[in-house]
């Protein structure tokens, strides 16, 4: 299993364009979730997912898009990227119902806007 | 609001001393409280539970909903633990996780 992947690792970006981070997972986790890191705020949940088809909103969702076509996929897309967005960005997925609620973690992508 | 709160943000010991990194939370339900690990060019990963009460790596951590803290502890602190430390929280059913500030603990040789 590769577990949970995210593309790109590192991404720069200019203000005002777009793109997607891509993240997938083959563990066959029902819930999948984007977080952003930042110095001194920790890890702050911006969008997750509970099954295909089904989204909601974390703490931090403005100026981020998610869809969940698949079970194993569930891209972020920044719209109209801000230096604000300067960030990194994880993935993680888990087990819906599990007993422990353990989730599993992307290695990050590195996002600068300029 | 729910709410982790860690103190600090850096702490610094030297090997083969106690540490004890601190976790305080709001939540008006019934808490399930994690702490997460992330090591140098590593991932994000599960150190342990309160649900579970185990030691891992020799850390332990008890929930004491009194104070509403969840403090991680280590009687003897070795160089490998050198690491970004994040309480956490869950709440809404499961559905969200909520993450303290982090905790950037060096030891010292």
């Amino acid at each position: 299993n590769a577990g949970v992947t995210q593309t790109p690792k590192f991404q720069v970006l200019k203000t005002g364009q777009s793109m997607t981070l891509q993240c997938a997972q083959d563990m066959n986790h029902e819930y999948m979730s984007w977080y952003r890191q930042d110095p001194g705020m920790g890890l702050r949940l911006i969008h997750y997912s509970v099954g295909a088809g089904i989204t909601d909103q974390g703490e931090v969702p403005n100026g981020y898009n998610v869809s969940r076509s698949t079970t194993e996929d569930f891209p972020l897309r920044l719209l109209s990227a801000a230096p604000s967005q300067t960030s990194v960005y994880f993935c993680a997925s888990r087990l819906s119902g599990s007993a422990n609620n353990e989730q599993f973690f992307g290695p990050g992508t590195r996002l600068t806007v300029l | 609001a729910q709410r982790v709160t860690q103190p600090e943000k850096l702490l610094s010991v030297f090997k083969g001393a106690p540490v004890e990194l601190k976790c305080n939370y709001s939540y008006s339900g019934s808490p399930e409280l994690f702490w997460y690990v992330q090591y140098s060019r590593q991932r994000l990963q599960l150190l342990l539970r309160h649900i579970s009460r185990e030691s891992i790596k020799g850390f332990t951590a008890d929930l004491n909903k009194g104070e509403t803290s969840f403090h991680l502890k280590k009687p003897f602190a070795q160089e490998e633990d050198s690491a970004m430390y994040y309480c956490a929280l869950n709440w809404k059913g499961a559905q969200k996780l909520v993450f303290g500030q982090g905790t950037r603990l060096t030891i010292n040789p």
